[in-house]
């Protein structure tokens, strides 16, 4: 089973709203990653967790702030968001060694009013 | 810095027809190199990876071509159908240790037209 699993699917806040984005997979993967991508572009990694700490931060704005409860969980915090920050935001995991094949989730589609 | 390049950025092909993608790299330390596929509204999903010890790995209908010397790869799409119409990303990245970081190519939109 190579599924990784995203909710909500689709999302809509205004700019003073405080979401949570949630990504699970059940791989045994140890490293997982939350992705931005905006349209015609390629995913733009924003934070990567390894053995449930953060090991990169892509120097991305506090206005996202990313958490690890366990080996299997990865959520996205919003707050304050900006329009510009309306994009599909994808979370993956991999092996944490080797060569980590990055197993991709469908995806959060958020737009930010 | 680190790049990857791919090219043509659009494609069409007729059905029946051989896709082909390129891409080429800077960094010589790179050692495994993915193809992603990604459908609308989708996330990308793994479509074949390699090695830089290959010269070639086959998939069912899917190729990539590698070439150490002239730091260039490449995807061949044979008997290509629009099923296949998506985009198609190169990465490559650092295999081994900790080093988390794919490297992305700014894509492909193959269209296949029936």
């Amino acid at each position: 089973d190579t599924e990784v699993t995203q909710t909500p699917k689709h999302l809509v806040m205004g700019m003073t709203n405080k979401k949570s984005l949630k990504c699970e997979q059940h791989m045994g993967h140890r490293a997982m990653y939350w992705y931005k991508q905006k349209a015609k572009k390629p995913p733009e990694l924003m934070f990567v967790y390894s053995y449930e700490k953060l090991s990169i931060n892509e120097s991305v704005p506090s206005r996202f702030s990313p958490e690890c409860p366990n080996s299997s969980l990865l959520n996205l915090h919003l707050h304050a968001l900006q329009p510009e920050d309306s994009a599909l935001y994808l979370c993956a995991s991999s092996t944490p060694q080797g060569f980590q094949t990055q197993y991709f989730g469908p995806g959060t589609r958020l737009t930010v009013l | 810095q680190q790049q990857v390049k791919q090219s043509p950025q659009s494609l069409i092909v007729q059905k029946g027809g051989i896709s082909i993608i390129n891409c080429a790299y800077e960094n010589t330390a790179f050692d495994y190199f993915p193809w992603y596929q990604q459908f609308p509204g989708k996330g990308p999903a793994l479509l074949i990876a390699i090695r830089p010890d290959v010269s070639e790995k086959k998939e069912g209908r899917f190729t990539i071509s590698f070439n150490k010397s002239a730091k260039q790869f490449s995807l061949h799409i044979m008997d290509s159908q629009p099923g296949d119409s998506a985009t198609y990303f190169c990465a490559a990245s650092l295999g081994g240790g900790s080093n988390y970081k794919l490297t992305f190519g700014k894509g492909t939109l193959l269209t296949v037209n029936p």
